[in-house]
This record gives structure tokens, sequence and C-alpha cells, in this order.
């Protein structure tokens, strides 16, 4: 069985300030860790994967995430935020041999300007 | 960018109707499934797809769900007997591999509604 919390529901940063949208998941195996982001009526857009190697993983729009394996964290960072990172953000697990992705309820951020 | 797309992007169906919602994978995309959403829920599993069968079932996709590749290009997901309770937002999705760090592109959904 495989599982992700995101503990917040929102979060609320201000413009040029560091954001960080928390997420802990539970699989049997080795996990692939995703985070996707959706923006009002779209759907879900993939920003970054975590497979194996580093634990920091860099992805689209300067987000990145860190993996700890000892916490079960996979959390997302910006170090800056931007008004149009305005948006509701699912972390996402797979284990590895299986085809379904398990999701988050999703943290919705706003940044205001 | 290759983009998944679905149409219609709502679909309003009186309770115990057929209805088939439709998606066009990416086109080098191998594997294919389909998600849902019901309002204030999480994104739920109900199905892949793969090589004209399916890979795995979430115990959601019950008989009255069934999906269809019925040409090169189209994945279509047929809920027989709607119920008021299938009312959620419906995402498919397309990879290049299954069991593999490829990530799951998704559309942007049909919102199915039904009455």
């Amino acid at each position: 069985a495989q599982s992700v919390a995101q503990p917040e529901d929102q979060v609320n940063v201000a413009e040029g300030n560091p954001l960080t949208v928390k997420c802990t998941y539970s699989v049997s195996g080795n996990p692939y860790l995703f985070w996707y982001v959706q923006y009002p009526n779209r759907g879900l857009q993939f920003l970054l994967k975590y497979i194996t190697g580093d634990n920091l993983v860099k992805g689209s729009y300067g987000f990145e995430a860190e993996f700890n394996k000892s916490q079960t964290s996979f959390h997302l960072k910006k170090p800056s935020a931007l008004v149009s990172d305005s948006a509701l953000y699912f972390c996402a697990v797979r284990d590895r041999d299986d085809y379904k992705l398990s999701f988050g309820a999703g943290t919705t951020v706003t940044v205001r300007a | 960018e290759p983009e998944v797309t679905q149409t219609p992007s709502h679909q309003v169906t009186q309770m115990g109707q057929e209805v088939i919602l439709r998606c066009v994978p990416i086109s080098n995309h191998l594997y294919f499934y389909w998600y849902r959403q019901i309002l204030g829920q999480k994104v739920e599993f109900l199905v892949s797809f793969y090589n004209n069968e399916i890979s795995e079932k979430s115990e959601i996709f019950d008989d009255q769900f069934s999906v269809e590749r019925p040409d090169g290009s189209n994945f279509t997901l047929k809920i027989r007997s709607t119920k008021l309770e299938d009312s959620a937002m419906y995402f498919c999705a397309s990879s290049v591999q299954g069991f593999s760090n490829q990530p799951q592109h998704f559309g942007d959904g049909t919102r199915l509604s039904i009455l």
C-alpha cells in the first residue's frame, strides 16, 4: 500500500520569500516521488521527480524538492516565490512495482504581492 | 510541447445514462491511465492500460466502467449506468513507460455532472 500526506491545506507567503510545501509518504518498497501543480481549470502539470541519487532534485520554474528517506519526506521548495506560483500543488508517490500514482490532498499556495 | 487532450471539458448526464469520456494521449506514449477527483477529495486512480489490456485497476473501477482504445489515437472511459456519486473531474494521463521513472502527463480533465 502507498499513501501521501500533505499536512497543510494552505500556504501563504509574500512574493520574494522562500516557499515550502510539505509532503510525507508511505510505500512498501522503493518510491518514485513526484510533484504536480494545478492551475484553475487546468490539469495536473508535472514539476519534478525523485528517482534515486541526489536528495535535492531540481525541476521546472525554479522549484526544487528535498528527499529525506529517514523522515519519509519530499518537501517542495522555491527560494523566492512569485505571485504566478499561486496554485494547487500535489505530491504523489508510486511504488516501483506499481502503475498507479497515489496523490496527497493538495496544498493551495497563495503568494501575495 | 505535446499534450494530453480530453473531450468534452464538461459533460452533464442524467442518472442511469451511459457516458463516454474521450482522451487523446501523447502520440509516442504507450501507457494510459484514468483518474478521478470528486469535489473536495483526493485524486484517485481508476485504471491503467497497456497493449490493449488493463494492467491495473482500483476497487472503484467496477463492472460499470470500461476502457477502450478504439483506434490508434483515442483512449476512452465508458460508464454504463451513471450514478450520482460518479459526479467528479475525470483526468486522463499517459506515460512513455509503465514501470519506470517517467512521469505521467495529464489532460485538463472532463467535469462529469450527473443529475
